[in-house]
């Protein structure tokens, strides 16, 4: 089965840029999609693809992907995007794959 | 707009059958390409993708659950039901069902938590 290992917990302060990485094996072939999860809330879409937006997501946040590794960039941390974050991919035998999740405190 | 909404038991005893209802509005599970999944969350606890059901009735199951899963779309209600049968107090859990968007899901539903006790 397919694993996808992030940080247990980031923490920035309010302004500065975080990363939260998602690491798995040749990740860099796969579309990652990124989660934002607040306290009692259900998931929200941020990143796509890699790379793209939803509509309504901040361009503060963005992502990349190569290699093993697949990073969610935060710029500009304001106090509201203190939340959970999941990376999540396809793949073709473990189908739908979710990180364990970062915990990010601002 | 695409809005999804989950309904069923908040309690179920060990050994029994949960049965879960996805209700959804601003897309069609008759139109080509479109799909529905669930995905659970144990409180405190990670995201873990359950089953998809698509358009054409092609189903998808978690490898680890495949044996207790079941899902069903009634396409004139516009509703998807998942059963997991012989509950386990380790499924207690918030169940999410959420709208397929490329390979991301996308929105999601509100979540509905089960909890699994006797």
């Amino acid at each position: 089965s397919y694993v996808l290992t992030q940080p247990p917990s980031v923490s920035v302060a309010p302004g500065q840029t975080a990363r939260i990485t998602c690491g798995g094996n040749n990740i860099g072939s796969k579309s990652v999609h990124w989660y934002q999860q607040k306290p009692g809330q259900a998931p929200v879409l941020v990143v796509y693809d890699d790379s793209d937006r939803p509509s309504g997501i901040p361009e503060r946040f963005s992502g990349s992907n190569s290699g093993n590794t697949a990073t969610l960039t935060i710029s500009r941390v304001e106090a509201g995007d203190e939340a959970d974050y999941y990376c999540q991919v396809w793949d073709s035998s473990s189908e739908w794959v979710f990180g364990g999740g970062t915990k990010m405190t601002v | 707009q695409i809005t999804l909404k989950e309904s069923g038991p908040t309690l179920v005893k060990p050994t029994q059958t949960l049965t879960l209802t996805c209700t959804f509005s601003g897309f069609s599970l008759s139109t080509s390409g479109v799909a529905v999944g669930w995905i659970r969350q144990p409180p405190g606890r990670a995201l873990e993708w359950l089953s998809l059901i698509y358009w054409d009735d092609d189903k998808r199951y978690s490898p680890s659950l495949k044996t207790r899963l079941t899902i069903t779309k009634d396409t004139s209600k516009n509703q998807v039901v998942l059963t997991m049968t012989n509950m386990d107090p380790v499924d207690t859990a918030t169940y999410y069902c959420a709208h397929l968007y490329s390979t991301s899901f996308d929105p999601w539903g509100q979540g509905t938590l089960v909890t699994v006790s006797s």
